[in-house]
């Protein structure tokens, strides 16, 4: 079945820093692919999507391509603040018989001034 | 109100109580979740309805019990908790899913304590 396997946290960084965290995935035919950002006591937020091969997602100064030959799915920001201290899943849906998300188990950032 | 909304945001309930966790979507969509996140463990789908019909079950035990009245409602009833049941119990909403791949809209979330 589809998986998702992110890097693991927590990550601490400076403010300015530049971000990567990564997520391969595994899934048959062709997934969609997310992230997600869970600030503290919210729910978790759409921040990017990619459809297909080579889509470059972006919001927010946050950036992931869609890699099929690598399976990856890696979310990087040139510069990092200290608002953007969260939780971040990656998740993808679709691919062969499976319409639901399927989470990775979350990394958590935490950018110091 | 927009997007998806969740009442209560905080319950302390004790093991031989009942009690209910709303979620309402004000989206226009077809599709309600359920999910459970613990700490240090991946988010879980607990539920899916689809057209007021619920489409998946997983494998939650029976002291959880979902409700569906429309498509802009979801309830999930709670009786005979345990305490390893105290974790964030978020509802997600989404366009029909059977269409393709789609992203899901999620609300805070009800932090629930079993004691």
């Amino acid at each position: 079945g589809n998986s998702v396997t992110q890097m693991e946290g927590p990550v601490t960084l400076s403010e300015e820093a530049f971000l990567t965290i990564n997520c391969t995935y595994t899934a048959t035919g062709y997934p969609s692919l997310f992230w997600y950002v869970q600030y503290p006591g919210e729910g978790l937020q759409l921040l990017l999507k990619a459809t297909k091969a080579d889509d470059k997602g972006s919001n927010k100064g946050f950036e992931a391509t869609y890699r099929k030959e690598t399976t990856s799915f890696h979310l990087e920001k040139g510069s990092v603040q200290v608002s953007d201290s969260a939780v971040y899943f990656c998740a993808l849906a679709g691919g062969q018989g499976a319409q639901k998300l399927v989470f990775g188990q979350g990394t958590r950032l935490t950018i110091n001034p | 109100e927009t997007g998806v909304t969740q009442t209560p945001r905080h319950l302390v309930m004790g093991m031989t109580n009942k009690k209910s966790l709303k979620c309402e979507q004000h989206l226009g969509h077809n599709a309600m979740y359920w999910y459970k996140q613990s700490a240090k463990k991946p988010l879980e789908l607990m539920f899916v309805y689809n057209f007021k019909e619920q489409t998946e079950n997983n494998s939650v035990p029976s002291r959880f019990s979902p409700e569906c009245p429309n498509s802009s409602h979801l309830f999930l009833h709670l009786h005979t908790l345990q305490p390893e049941d105290s974790a964030l119990y978020l509802c997600a909403s989404s366009q029909d899913p059977a269409g393709g791949p789609i992203e899901q809209y999620f609300g805070p979330g009800t932090r629930l304590t079993v004691t």
